[in-house]
């Protein structure tokens, strides 16, 4: 069974802040995704990888960064927090080297920017 | 860019009735759909899938029809029961590709 842990389900940050969140799977998958997910807009991505030390930018990246050192953990980082930065945050993995395939979703980390 | 656009935003329906989310992609290179069901609180999780090959798959209730010519694609779920009340995304991919895009949601709800 496979399993996308998060660090946090709740965090609460101040603007300007540095925030890190970290996303493990035990599955062994090449890829993993980082979104967020807000009302009427569904799930929107931030950045992926399919690769350690590999990234590239979703659709929505500004104000993000990611990092991926080993293949089962990929962080995403806030750089300097900002209070539209207020979101639900999801991370995913799927396997393949070929892409569609079916990406298995974290709990989700709900982050409010003060 | 690529898009998917999911309607309706919000269903009501009642037990027992059947309930139909349609979905329209822009990728006419898209091959692979599949539907996910997110329950309150909880992570999405997939319910059924179908590759372009093919132009419907069941599973139990639930249903997929694929029309790639008009680049349609439709969730059905018959005998409806409170327990598929839930947020439903659709999305489309392509092999080859790393991203999946995802529909912005329908929010079903069934009445007891």
């Amino acid at each position: 069974d496979v399993k996308v842990t998060q660090s946090s389900r709740y965090l609460v940050k101040r603007t300007g802040e540095k925030v890190f969140l970290e996303c493990v799977q035990d599955m062994d998958h090449e890829n993993m995704f980082w979104y967020r997910q807000d009302p009427g807009l569904g799930l929107r991505l931030i950045y992926f990888s399919y690769d350690v030390k590999m990234k590239e930018k979703g659709d929505i990246p500004e104000g993000y960064s990611v990092s991926r050192e080993k293949k089962e953990r990929f962080s995403l980082i806030l750089e300097s927090a900002s209070t539209n930065q207020t979101s639900m945050y999801l991370c995913a993995s799927s396997s393949g080297t070929a892409g569609g395939e079916t990406q298995y979703f974290g709990p989700g980390t709900r982050l409010l920017v003060l | 860019g690529e898009n998917v656009e999911q309607h309706p935003s919000t269903l009501s329906v009642q037990e027992g009735d059947s309930a139909v989310i349609k979905c329209t992609y822009s990728d006419s290179a898209s091959n692979y759909f599949p539907w996910y069901k997110q329950e309150l609180g909880k992570r999405p999780q997939l319910i059924i899938d179908i590759r372009s090959n093919v132009g419907e798959k069941k599973d139990q209730r639930i249903a997929v029809t694929l029309n790639k010519t008009a680049k349609h694609f439709s969730l059905h779920i018959t005998e409806t029961q409170p327990e598929d009340s839930a947020v439903y995304f659709c999305a489309a991919s392509r092999t080859g590709g790393f991203k999946t895009i995802f529909g912005a949601g329908t929010r079903l709800f069934v009445k007891a």
